[in-house]
This record gives structure tokens, C-alpha cells and sequence, in this order.
């Protein structure tokens, strides 16, 4: 049974800090892995994606893949009001077309 | 582009009826991956078509079913609704490309099914 792990939050951050978004899955063949953002109301929407060990930024956004470990994080620096909302990680096992969500993290940003 | 396009938005049903809810991939893209999201269970996995045949299954009963037209679009079904089938149906494309873009999904807004 594969199993992607999130803590549901929520995480409160300030106005301007940085905000860790964290992901343990469970299984070693996984290859690919999504952070995708979820507003209130709204549809899943890709902000990241990661294939290998390492750290890959995008602007604001840094997501680190640890595959000894298996974790995969999210960094949003100077996070702002507008980051507020459910933050998906997703992965997939290597072959597989079908990935395994987690159930996702609710973070706040207050001024 | 156009993007995935779901209708319709926001259904009500009553227990035993059925409902069928329809999506347009994205110009190109050939697999169609549909979800149920509910506050409880988050996204779960119920079934993805390609090339019109569908190729990969989750957990949820028969009464659940798909079906991908010759044109990409997909169409899923759910008979016999239950209370508890309450929830919003997401459906997803894909392009299946090389690894810079494999296995990125791009979301519809959703079907947002209430079942009285």
C-alpha cells in the first residue's frame, strides 16, 4: 500500500517568513514528485515538481527530495497572504502514470 | 490554450438516482484521470483512461464507471448514488511526455456532487 504523508496543519506562518511544507511516502521506487497548491474552492493547481535528490527553485518556491530518507519538502520564502491554502504532495512510483496524493497541508499566512 | 474543461459545476442528486459527469482534456493530451476529493479521504484515486481504454483502476466500487471517447473527452458515471458519494469530482489531463513533463497533471475545476 503506497502512502504519501502530510501533516494537515494547520501551519500558521507570519507575513514575510518562510513556510516548511513537509512529505514522507512509503515507497523506495518512487521517481517523480509534485507539490501542488489547492485554494479554497478551487481545483489542484502544479506549483512544483522534483526528480531527483537535491534541492530545484522556482522563484519563491524551493523543494527538496530526500530518496534515502524519503521526504520531500516545500520552502515558500517571504511567504505572503496570498500563499494561504492546501498545499498537495504528490508521487509517483517510477512506471506508474498514477500518482499517490497526500492528503495535504493547510497552511495560513497572517499579516 | 484551453484547459480542462468539467460540466457540469454543481449537481444535486437524491439517493438511487444516477449522474454522469463529462471532461475535456486539454487540446493534445490523451490520458484522463478522474478524483474524488472529500474533506475526509482528500484526493482518492478512481480511474484513468488512455487511448480510450481504461488502464488503471482504484478502489471504489463497480457502481462507479468511465468511459474516454475516440476524441479524448471522458465522461464517468456513478449509479445508485449514495450520501456518501457526496463529494467533488475532479478530473485531470496529461500529456505522458518525456520526464521534464511526465506525470503532470492539470485539473479541471471540478463537479461539485450533492447527493440528498
Amino acid at each position: 500500500q503506497k502512502e504519501v504523508e502530510q501533516n494537515s496543519g494547520p501551519l500558521s506562518v507570519p507575513e514575510g517568513a518562510i513556510a516548511s511544507l513537509n512529505c514522507t511516502y512509503s515507497d523506495r521506487g518512487s521517481q517523480s514528485f509534485f507539490w501542488y497548491r489547492q485554494y479554497s474552492g478551487k481545483s489542484p493547481e502544479l506549483i512544483m515538481s522534483i526528480y531527483s535528490n537535491g534541492d530545484k527553485e522556482d522563484g519563491r518556491f524551493t523543494a527538496q527530495l530526500n530518496k534515502a530518507s524519503q521526504y520531500v519538502s516545500l520552502l515558500i520564502r517571504d511567504s505572503q497572504p496570498s500563499d494561504s491554502a492546501t498545499y498537495l504532495c504528490a508521487v509517483n512510483e517510477g512506471g506508474s502514470y498514477i500518482p499517490t496524493f497526500g492528503r495535504g497541508t493547510s497552511l495560513i499566512v497572517h499579516p | 490554450k484551453a484547459g480542462v474543461t468539467q460540466t457540469p459545476r454543481y449537481l444535486i442528486k437524491t439517493r438511487g438516482q444516477q449522474v454522469t459527469l463529462s471532461c475535456s482534456p486539454i487540446s493534445g493530451h490523451r490520458s484522463v484521470s478522474w478524483y474524488q476529493q472529500t474533506p475526509g479521504q482528500g484526493l482518492q484515486f478512481l480511474f484513468e483512461y488512455f487511448s480510450e481504454t481504461q488502464r488503471n483502476k482504484g478502489n471504489f466500487p463497480g457502481r462507479f464507471s468511465g468511459r474516454q471517447f475516440s476524441n479524448s473527452r471522458s465522461e464517468m458515471n456513478v449509479s445508485t448514488l449514495e450520501l456518501g458519494d457526496s463529494a467533488l469530482y475532479l478530473c485531470a489531463s496529461s500529456n505522458q511526455g518525456g520526464l521534464s513533463g511526465a506525470n503532470v497533471l492539470t485539473f479541471g475545476a471540478g463537479s461539485r456532487l450533492t447527493v440528498l
